[in-house]
């Protein structure tokens, strides 16, 4: 059973750009949480999406939104992007929302300059 | 809000130690959790535990809950280089609420 897969795997962007990265969970999962790992905040909540609805989110700004498909493939999109918002962006699955067994994907390493 | 306090924050030792390494929390937690991440990779899942005082162990890996239910800790025994990686603790206070992970243990293994 393949793995959590996320696209693209690096990216670069300047200020003020968006951008959108993706997730498609393992097969049959339903839950897809998406997580902002950085050196000084460590690993941050950012939402989580079980069956195309948004059943969690953290602290993070409007700037960060997200989305699931009927497929259970997940999106975020972060807006007018800043240089605090370089970091590793982990998207994780589980078969249903809430349960602790979440697997993630190897994240996505995105650069603002 | 919630916090989860993980020490120590780095640790190097001999392959063939054993090592400890501990979170706690002002809050009172129903799961916690223990990942591994990789250099490059996103976490594993090394150990979960459901019930205070439950001690459960995955190879050379042993975990316990709190009685307190506010702190749990993770030993590794007889450390090998691959051991190498940083260890996240992580609590959940119920099925349904977000996971809050704490700042991880750096762990460094010299052969």
């Amino acid at each position: 059973k393949a793995g959590v897969t996320q696209t693209p795997r690096y990216l670069i962007k300047t200020r003020g750009q968006q951008v959108t990265l993706s997730c498609s969970p393992i097969s049959g999962h339903r839950s897809v949480s998406w997580y902002q790992q950085t050196p000084g905040q460590g690993l941050q909540f950012l939402f989580e999406y079980f069956s195309e609805t948004q059943r969690n989110k953290g602290n993070f700004p409007g700037r960060f939104s997200g989305r699931q498909f009927s497929n259970s493939r997940s999106e975020m999109n972060v807006s007018t992007l800043e240089l605090g918002d370089s970091a590793l962006y982990l998207c994780a699955s589980s078969l249903e929302a809430g349960k602790e067994t979440q697997y993630f994907g190897p994240g996505t390493r995105l650069l603002v300059l | 809000g919630q916090q989860l306090n993980q020490s120590p924050q780095s640790m190097f030792i001999q392959e063939g130690e054993d090592v400890s390494m501990n979170c706690t929390s002002s809050s009172i937690f129903n799961t916690w959790l223990w990942y591994k991440q990789d250099p490059g990779e996103g976490p594993v899942l090394l150990i979960a535990l459901y019930k205070a005082g439950e001690l459960t162990s995955n190879g050379r890996l042993t975990a316990q809950f709190g009685i307190t239910r506010k702190d749990s800790f993770l030993n590794i025994s007889a450390s090998i280089p691959s051991d190498v990686g940083i260890y996240f603790c992580a609590g959940k206070r119920f099925e349904g609420f977000k996971t809050i992970f704490g700042a991880g243990t750096r762990l460094f293994v010299k052969a």
